[in-house]
């Protein structure tokens, strides 16, 4: 079993639709990340959040709008996403190392992801 | 740019060794992962190794690490059907995991 877990597993919507990925860990973590990952590849990251604060982004379309509440929690706001976008999107943590600079160097723990589907 | 190579497939046998090799390129890399994903799944994390070992053993995961070749290893010992899976190897880059490209470990019974 997972320690992040991700909702909702999957996710069918259309391009002018709304919707939230949504993230959760208790294992303390204050490093939190967004990946894509399209099939048979390697994930991609896409964000980067230190202590609640964005420290990465990874050239991100502002269709993806990412969103730290607080320490456990990590959301991905999407909105007018196109066809090209349908993938696995994963979320991982991890302790943070770099005072909140960049990517931890410590194991990062994913989730099982949301797949998601545009029409 | 950043491309941590693996070759794309390999198929044992139930009861055979396997090893994955991965070639990644930076050699300030603090520490070197090994990541599961089996279909459907996200990446469980499997082992991974501090830049200043040569050798780390976990059960019937042995990894293998040459600095010189900038070459790590993965050697499952006993090789069960539940273990096929894509298997990513990482490393730590400037500013951001890098992930190989992933191999496709196939056991037969």
């Amino acid at each position: 079993d997972t320690e992040v877990t991700q909702t909702p597993k999957h996710l069918v919507m259309g391009m002018t639709n709304k919707k939230s990925l949504k993230c959760e860990q208790h294992m303390g973590h204050r490093a939190m990340y967004w990946y894509k990952q399209k099939a048979k590849k390697p994930p991609e990251l896409m964000f980067v959040y230190s202590y609640e604060k964005l420290s990465i982004n990874e050239s991100v379309p502002s269709r993806f709008s990412p969103e730290c509440p607080n320490s456990s929690l990590l959301n991905l706001h999407l909105h007018a996403l196109q066809p090209e976008d349908s993938a696995l999107y994963l979320c991982a943590s991890s302790q943070e190392t770099t005072g909140g600079g960049g990517v931890s160097n410590q194991p990062q723990h994913f989730g099982d992801g949301t797949r998601l589907s545009i029409l | 740019g950043e491309d941590v190579e693996q070759s794309l497939f390999l198929s044992v046998r139930e009861g055979d060794s396997s090893v994955i090799n991965c070639t990644y390129t930076d050699s300030s890399s603090t520490y070197l992962y090994w990541y599961k994903q089996e279909p459907g799944a996200g990446l469980q994390l499997l082992t991974y190794i501090f830049s200043n070992m040569d050798m780390k053993q976990d059960q019937r995961l042995t990894v293998l690490l040459n600095k010189k070749d900038k070459h790590l290893s993965l050697r499952i010992a006993d090789t069960q059907t539940g273990d096929s899976a894509i298997y990513f190897c990482a490393e730590t880059g400037f500013q951001k995991l890098v992930f190989g490209t992933g191999t496709r470990l196939l056991v037969s019974p």
